[in-house]
């Protein structure tokens, strides 16, 4: 069964720290992977997508890495700020029978920083 | 530059009504995603539309969902003789083709409330 999991299911730290988000997936057959940004009573915003050929991606302050052998992405938060609190979620679409649109989601990762 | 639109934001039916649910997506985007992530629960795909073609419903319940995509105008999920547990938030997205790993940008949700 393909399955995506997030680990912590909350995090809390103080403003300015770097931080570390954690995506596991079981199947390394993956398409691509994409992480979102959700706020709350708010819809999902992309943060970041690795297509399955890339190892990482880099936007801003956001670096996102694939290690497709071992079934994880991480999501790394450079000098972090109270308004990058928000859920954040990591969903992955696989390859096979075709079904390279269907995004399955970890629960996510509730961030708080603390000013 | 809208994104995806849909509406209403918040919908209150009682038990035994329809649900209309409205999404506009991307102008340009022909590929149409809906999700439910239902309380303390992940994202779930319900189905892939296409200008008015289903092409995925295996994440829809076999009764009373639908949803369609028609030639002009939003994408519509219908949900008839609701029971409170189609209480959710349900999100719709939409895409370039999925075929070339585009990635698929996300409404503000609709939140259903059964009463």
């Amino acid at each position: 069964k393909q399955e995506v999991t997030q680990i912590p299911a909350a995090l809390s730290v103080p403003e300015g720290e770097n931080l570390v988000l954690n995506c596991s997936f079981t199947d390394s057959a993956i398409y691509n992977l994409q992480w979102f940004r959700q706020d709350p009573g708010k819809g999902l915003t992309s943060l970041l997508l690795i297509q399955s050929s890339q190892r990482e991606q880099t936007s801003g302050r956001l670096n996102a890495s694939l290690d497709k052998s071992s079934g994880r992405s991480t999501l790394y938060i450079a000098a972090s700020q109270p308004g990058d609190s928000a859920t954040y979620l990591c969903a992955v679409t696989w390859g096979s029978g075709g079904s390279n649109y269907k995004l399955t989601f970890g629960k996510g990762t509730l961030l708080t920083v603390n000013p | 530059n809208a994104g995806v639109m849909q509406n209403p934001r918040h919908l209150v039916r009682r038990r035994g009504q329809e649900a209309r649910l409205r999404c506009s997506p991307v102008k340009g985007h022909s590929h149409v995603y809906w999700y439910r992530q239902l309380p303390e629960e992940g994202l779930k795909f319900m189905v892939y539309l296409q200008k008015e073609n289903i092409i995925d419903e295996s994440g829809m319940p076999k009764e009373r969902f639908s949803a369609e995509f028609p030639k002009e105008g939003p994408s519509i999920l219908r949900i008839q003789q609701v029971v409170r547990g189609d209480s959710a938030a349900y999100f719709c997205a939409s895409s370039l083709n999925p075929g070339q790993g585009m990635p698929q940008h996300f409404g503000d949700g609709t939140r259903l409330s059964i009463l």
